[in-house]
């Protein structure tokens, strides 16, 4: 089955503790990408991935980092969490940048920071 | 900043009306337009895309584009309960940004 898969699902944290936030997709998708989605604001683009080894910024980058070693895993890292970043995090992918294919959603991950 | 808005505030319709919804952008130079479903605490589902002006019907959905005006609408006949929801509007920006609306709630009352 055609999936993009995130882990955890549900993360509670206190501020300062590292996380990894994973992302798999099993599709075969060159672009990959982070949007957090915060109640009155919408999804934003934190960071994407054209190919492997090939990040870059989206609308909302500060407290955040990516890595793309491998074309499936593209993982959301917090060095510092802060209460700010508490928010609903989805991993997305497509075949190439967006263009005229479906993007593929993870089922999300809730991260509480307190 | 590019931006994508749809007007705010929940929309109810009643059981077998029209849901319509709009959604404005202003890139103009963007070519490919996508229509996305949320449950709540659920993850985006695409329902619809849409590239060329005019109308694009799939099922009970319609989508209308006008790139002159920079607006791309979604109509739902035969509204559902199933269809009480967020519908997002996305409009890719260059060659690597989705750009998304903040979503318009849908409630379909039976």
């Amino acid at each position: 089955e055609a999936q993009v898969t995130q882990n955890p699902r549900y993360l509670i944290t206190v501020t300062g503790k590292k996380l990894t936030v994973t992302c798999s997709q099993n599709m075969n998708h060159e672009y990959m990408s982070w949007y957090r989605q915060d109640p009155g604001l919408g999804l934003r683009q934190i960071y994407y991935s054209m190919n492997v080894e090939v990040t870059d910024k989206g609308d909302v980058p500060e407290g955040y980092k990516v890595s793309r070693k491998e074309k499936r895993n593209f993982p959301l890292i917090l060095e510092s969490p802060s209460p700010n970043q508490t928010s609903l995090y989805f991993c997305a992918s497509s075949l190439w940048g967006f263009m005229n294919t479906e993007a593929f959603f993870g089922q999300g991950t809730r991260l509480t920071v307190v | 900043q590019k931006e994508v808005e749809q007007n705010s505030g929940p929309l109810s319709v009643p059981e077998g009306a029209i849901a319509s919804l709009n959604c404005t952008y202003s890139d103009r130079g963007s070519q490919s337009f996508f229509w996305y479903r949320q449950y709540s605490g659920k993850s985006p589902e695409l329902i619809m895309s849409i590239y060329s002006n005019g109308d694009k019907e799939d099922g009970r959905f319609t989508a209308q584009l006008n790139k002159a005006s920079q607006y791309v609408s979604l109509l739902i006949r035969d509204s559902q309960p199933s269809d009480s929801a967020t519908y997002l509007c996305a409009v890719r920006e260059g060659n690597n940004r989705l750009a998304f609306g903040k979503g318009n709630q849908v409630v379909v009352i039976p």
